[in-house]
């Protein structure tokens, strides 16, 4: 079963530009998660979707957004670049049953803005 | 609502040694807790998970976690440390309820030779 695959692995962007990083999860998981990972900051909860609709989302500026489409893959969207959002960005994959439910991250794209 | 709270930031082991990780969470409904390895430009790794199972949680690499409710704790532990332990180490608590998983800041464990 293939993983959680993030494209692209590293990228490097300057202020002002906008972004698109792109999250396919495993086959079957209809849930995905994205979070930031800075040092300063740890991981943080950016949003949630599933079954194309926006679940939940964490204390991010507008700037911020993503979408989910029919085939559950999801790109998570950064307009007007600034310094601080230089992070690892990590999409997580999930799934839910009765008894069990569980998280499988992707690698993450490094994002560096200058 | 959820929190977690890892209790070192860093720890220091030497090799063939125990490794004891800290985790204390909080939660209104029944939690899931989680630990996730992160190696040095890698991704999030799962460990172990708890899931209202059995309380003591075996996971890979020979790490174990046991679920306390009375002391709302989660400790990682490791009867001997291998030299490739060394990374980050990340408790995490979800419950169904919120939809939501929160991380806790991280310990980063060190092994000595």
């Amino acid at each position: 079963k293939a993983g959680v695959t993030q494209t692209p692995r590293y990228l490097i962007k300057t202020r002002g530009q906008q972004v698109t990083l792109s999250c396919s999860p495993i086959s079957g998981h209809r849930s995905v998660s994205w979070y930031q990972q800075t040092p300063g900051q740890g991981l943080q909860f950016l949003f949630e979707y599933f079954s194309e609709t926006q679940r939940n989302k964490g204390n991010f500026p507008g700037r911020f957004s993503g979408r989910q489409f029919s085939n559950s893959r999801s790109e998570m969207n950064v307009s007007t670049l600034e310094l601080g959002d230089s992070a690892l960005y990590l999409c997580a994959s999930s799934f839910w049953t009765d008894d069990n439910y569980g998280y499988t991250f992707g690698s993450g794209t490094r994002l560096t803005v200058v | 609502a959820q929190s977690v709270t890892q209790l070192d930031s860093h720890v220091s082991v030497s090799e063939g040694t125990p490794v004891l990780l800290r985790c204390n969470y909080s939660s209104s409904y029944s939690p899931s807790l989680f630990w996730y390895v992160q190696h040095p430009n890698k991704g999030l790794q799962l460990l172990l998970k708890y899931t209202s199972a059995a309380t003591l949680v075996k996971g890979i690499n020979g790490f174990e976690a046991e679920f306390k409710k009375s002391e709302t704790s989660f400790h990682l532990t490791k009867p001997s440390a291998h030299m490739s332990d060394a990374a980050e180490y990340f408790c995490v608590v979800s419950d169904r309820e919120d939809d939501k998983i929160i991380f806790g800041k991280g310990t980063r464990l060190h092994i000595l030779p």
